[in-house]
């Protein structure tokens, strides 16, 4: 089955404690982007990555590292998480295709993230 | 840069009732526009998208929406709500982002619309 999975899907933590979100997808994607999501923000992508060892910075990237050694999988790493921190994250990944195709974004579960 | 807004936070609706979702975007050139749903503690799933062509796109679960340039618009559309049609909405469009290795695709989504279902 074609998906994209995450885990943990909960976690609870406290400031500091170095933790990572594991992403992967099984549909050979290119592209992989992670989001967070926070009531009556909407989505909002933190970081990307169009390839191998290929990545860069979304809107809210501070506070956050990604790595992507692997096709398949996009590890979030949160060196010294902080309160402001906690929410719902969300993997996603999509076929990319240069020229603006506008490829569908599939999602992972996500994991809702506490840190107190 | 581009931009999606959705103007409604909450939008109560009658079970059997038609139903409009809107959704207006900002972009200079051609939008991608899509319509995902996330059902309570579930991620997200794509409902539709426009790419080109027929400005009336049919979807899943009975949904619909139709583009339309000169409003800058993408409302959703279901003439029949379901009480399991009780979720977020999210509005978005796609983007080109340009790189020294080719093109790749993004998203920018609107802040959602939470869709409540009266008995």
């Amino acid at each position: 089955e074609a998906q994209v999975t995450q885990n943990p899907r909960y976690l609870i933590t406290v400031t500091g404690k170095k933790l990572t979100v594991t992403c992967s997808q099984n549909m050979n994607h290119e592209y992989m982007s992670w989001y967070r999501q926070d009531p009556g923000l909407g989505l909002r992508q933190i970081y990307y990555s169009m390839n191998v060892e290929v990545t860069d910075k979304g809107d809210v990237p501070e506070g956050y590292k990604v790595s992507r050694k692997e096709k398949r999988n996009f590890p979030l790493i949160l060196e010294s998480p902080s309160p402001n921190q906690t929410s719902l994250y969300f993997c996603a990944s999509s076929l990319s295709l240069a020229g603006g195709y506008g490829n569908e974004q599939f999602f992972g579960p996500g994991t809702r993230l506490t840190v107190l | 840069a581009q931009s999606v807004t959705q103007p409604d936070i909450h939008i109560t609706v009658s079970e059997g009732a038609s139903l409009e979702l809107r959704c207006n975007y900002s972009y200079g050139a051609t939008p991608y526009l899509f319509w995902y749903v996330q059902s309570p503690g579930q991620g997200l799933q794509l409902l539709l998208k426009y790419f080109s062509g027929d400005t009336l796109v049919q979807g899943i679960k009975g949904f619909e929406a139709e583009f339309k340039r000169s409003q800058s618009s993408f409302n959703l559309r279901k003439p029949s709500v379901h009480w399991s049609d009780a979720a977020e909405y999210f509005c978005a469009v796609g983007f080109t982002r340009m790189y020294s290795g080719g093109g790749a695709d993004g998203l920018t989504f609107g802040k959602g619309t939470h869709l409540i279902i009266q008995p």
